[in-house]
């Protein structure tokens, strides 16, 4: 099956400094989607990228597909951008797998 | 809004004694999805299904199954709980790709199940 890794697992920001997260997975996908995932274990949707890339924000996100990997950019972290993200990929139709997920603790 | 709801938000049951969880949408999408997310782990997913059609992944054991009465309506029923078994279940939806130019997927806020 595919695999899907993220890097870095965990990451200690200075609330005001940027960051970049990585989604490499190891074969074609349909569909790409980034996650925050808050204290409380609701999943929210930050981006569904394919491929190119979008902003929203202070974030932004680039995939290429050509190369398997995606970019999450937090830029001007705060503490409530705390918690863990997620990428997902969907490889097959209506079939997600999640990468291992980033946790992220942005210290006031 | 339209959103995904899943009630219970925390189940506790007996080790052994079946439990139902359910997930209701109002988005009026095709594909309904479980996943099951133990602790300090990523989700994982269960089994989904496209319209009527029930999609298990190979690996889901026989001990939970799924019921899908209606578009906005999906069950996952655990017949034997055990207590590796205790985990957050989330229920996602998405339209598929047939129907739509793309696939995003939108989660409900989670049962957290506890095995006693």
């Amino acid at each position: 099956g595919i695999q899907v890794e993220q890097s870095p697992p965990d990451l200690i920001l200075q609330e005001g400094a940027n960051s970049t997260l990585r989604c490499n997975f190891s074969d074609s996908v349909n569909n790409l989607q980034w996650f925050h995932q808050n204290p409380w274990g609701q999943l929210i949707n930050l981006f569904y990228i394919p491929s190119g890339t979008k902003q929203n924000g202070r974030l932004s996100a680039t995939t290429v597909a050509t190369e398997r990997y995606s970019l999450l950019y937090i830029s001007s972290s705060q503490t409530t951008d705390s918690g863990v993200y997620f990428c997902a990929v969907e490889p097959d139709f209506n079939k997600f797998y999640f990468g291992s997920g980033t946790k992220l603790n942005v210290k006031p | 809004d339209a959103m995904v709801i899943q009630n219970p938000r925390y189940q506790v049951t007996q080790f052994g004694k079946p439990v139902t969880l359910s997930c209701s949408q109002t988005l009026n999408h095709n594909v309904m999805y479980w996943y099951q997310q133990k602790s300090s782990q990523a989700p994982k997913l269960l089994f989904h299904y496209y319209d009527k059609d029930f999609n298990n992944e190979a690996d889901t054991p026989d001990n939970f199954q799924s019921r899908r009465p209606n578009t906005s309506f999906c069950f996952l029923d655990i017949r034997s709980p055990g207590l590796g078994d205790a985990a957050m279940y989330l229920c996602a939806t998405s339209r598929d790709r047939e129907n739509a130019s793309y696939n995003e997927q939108f989660f409900g806020p989670g049962t957290r199940l506890t095995v006693l």
